[in-house]
């Protein structure tokens, strides 16, 4: 069974300074994977996905991610927050061969940027 | 841009009685999804659904729980007996197709408290 693991509940970070938001997964084979935002009353909004190619992926917002098959990680990061980036964070997998298409979600990161 | 929406936002209802949650997925979407998320808990996937039919479901979608698409643009999780522990957020999300890489469009969601 797949399984995804957000180490911090919480990231406080300055506006102007890099922030990285940590995510490992755990999954049989090669995996699909997502970072989700939550904004307050608001849906999921999905930023980025890695599916194959470049471990560097590029997302919304000025925001990217490391694909690392050799530590099972995929950290968000952004080169310099905003404060209009406070919000929850989650990251996902789907495991390649997953006919459903089930997402498996983290716990979540909150991110407060402060100015 | 299209969204999926939810109907209601929030619904409270005595343990026992029977709600039903409505979702309308985005319009060319041919693949519905449930997702749960119980108070300061992870989000969890209920059921996967195409062609009117359940693609995959998760343990936590026993007897309790049906989904239909009873029209052409609506997409209804009912719950026949609630109970307390059913009390949390009602994500509905739809994809174009369903590999396992495909963006998943998430709704607000509906916080059903059950008394």
């Amino acid at each position: 069974a797949q399984s995804v693991a957000q180490p911090e509940d919480q990231v406080n970070v300055a506006e102007g300074n890099p922030l990285t938001v940590k995510c490992t997964y755990s999954v049989s084979g090669n995996p699909y994977l997502f970072w989700y935002v939550q904004y307050p009353n608001r849906g999921l909004q999905v930023l980025l996905k890695y599916i194959t190619g470049d471990n560097l992926v590029k997302g919304s917002y000025g925001f990217e991610a490391e694909f690392n098959k050799s530590q099972t990680s995929f950290h968000l990061k952004k080169p310099s927050a905003l404060v209009s980036d406070s919000a929850l964070y989650f990251c996902a997998v789907s495991p390649l061969n997953n006919a459903g298409n089930m997402l498996t979600f983290g716990g979540g990161t909150r991110l407060m940027v402060k100015p | 841009e299209p969204e999926v929406t939810q109907t209601p936002s929030h619904q409270v209802t005595q343990m026992g009685q029977e709600v039903i949650l409505r979702c309308v997925p985005i319009s060319n979407h041919l693949y519905f999804y449930w997702y749960r998320q119980i108070l300061g808990q992870k989000v969890e996937f209920l059921v996967s659904f195409y062609n009117n039919e359940i693609s995959e479901k998760s343990e936590i979608f026993d007897d309790q729980f049906s989904v239909e698409r009873p029209d052409g643009s609506n997409f209804t999780l009912k719950i026949r007996s609630t109970k307390l522990e059913d009390s949390a957020m009602y994500f509905c999300a739809s994809s174009e197709v369903a590999f396992g890489g495909e963006t998943q469009y998430f709704g607000p969601g509906t916080r059903l408290l059950v008394l």
